[in-house]
């Protein structure tokens, strides 16, 4: 139990266009997601913290306009990179929040977005 | 959230123990002690996790000092695939407490 998924799992874009991430709860509900970066050799950064149906919390020095969050249920969160460039190449990775069952944080399998 | 420390790296022998450290000095009387791990290039894999008994599952034991201000995982036999980062996080319990990923110990167990 307690899986998440991520859709894609890889993609590669040009510089300028908008990319969405899928992030999903295969067998509970979460009502907290979590969206997490990661650059080569570096630890994860949390970008932002996800509610289903309201408004995503940013972490400090993350541009809310480009990284747009929406958690429209409880078992699905988005995050659109817009008009992405290539220091938005990285690996990012979404997680949910159990409630109930230890309150454990589970983790996607992640997505790595190249962009050219 | 209390910070951690762990060592950057250790190497281990494949099919011993691995004891891995972390000190975690300033945290509070209701937050937890949460191990990950991450293999390369995957997302963080949930390990164990407890606030101040020791704790046992299919994976790792965790030992929690007495007056919480370290702790130790335990992987009993460890396998080449056990090679990752572990990272330990301190954090409140609810499911809405985010975690804050320190640089965490590289693993490399070894034939």
């Amino acid at each position: 139990g307690a899986v998440v998924s991520q859709h894609p799992s890889w993609v590669i874009c040009k510089s300028g266009t908008s990319v969405k991430i899928e992030c999903r709860s295969l067998d509970f509900q979460a009502t907290t997601m979590f969206w997490y970066r990661q650059f080569p050799k570096q630890s994860l950064m949390l970008m932002a913290t996800s509610n289903e149906g309201s408004k995503a919390t940013y972490e400090q020095g993350v541009e809310k306009d480009k990284f747009l969050i929406n958690h429209a249920s409880l078992t699905l969160s988005t995050l659109t990179v817009t008009s992405a460039h290539p220091e938005d190449s990285s690996f990012y990775i979404c997680s949910a929040g159990v409630t109930g069952l230890s309150d454990t944080q589970y983790f996607g399998p992640g997505t790595r977005l190249t962009v050219l | 959230d209390a910070k951690t420390t762990q060592p950057p790296s250790m190497d281990c022998a494949e099919g011993r123990a691995a004891n891995l450290p972390c000190n975690h000095s300033t945290i509070s009387g209701n937050e937890y002690v949460y191990w990950y791990r991450q293999i390369h290039s995957q997302g963080p894999q949930y390990i164990i996790h407890g606030l101040k008994n020791n704790e046992t599952n299919e994976m790792a034991s965790l030992i929690i000092t007495e007056d919480r201000k370290s702790s130790t995982l335990i992987l009993p036999h460890a396998t080449l695939r056990d090679t990752a980062v572990y990272y330990c996080i301190v954090r409140g319990k609810a499911a809405g407490n985010k975690l804050t990923f320190g640089g965490g110990t590289r693993v490399l167990v070894k034939p």
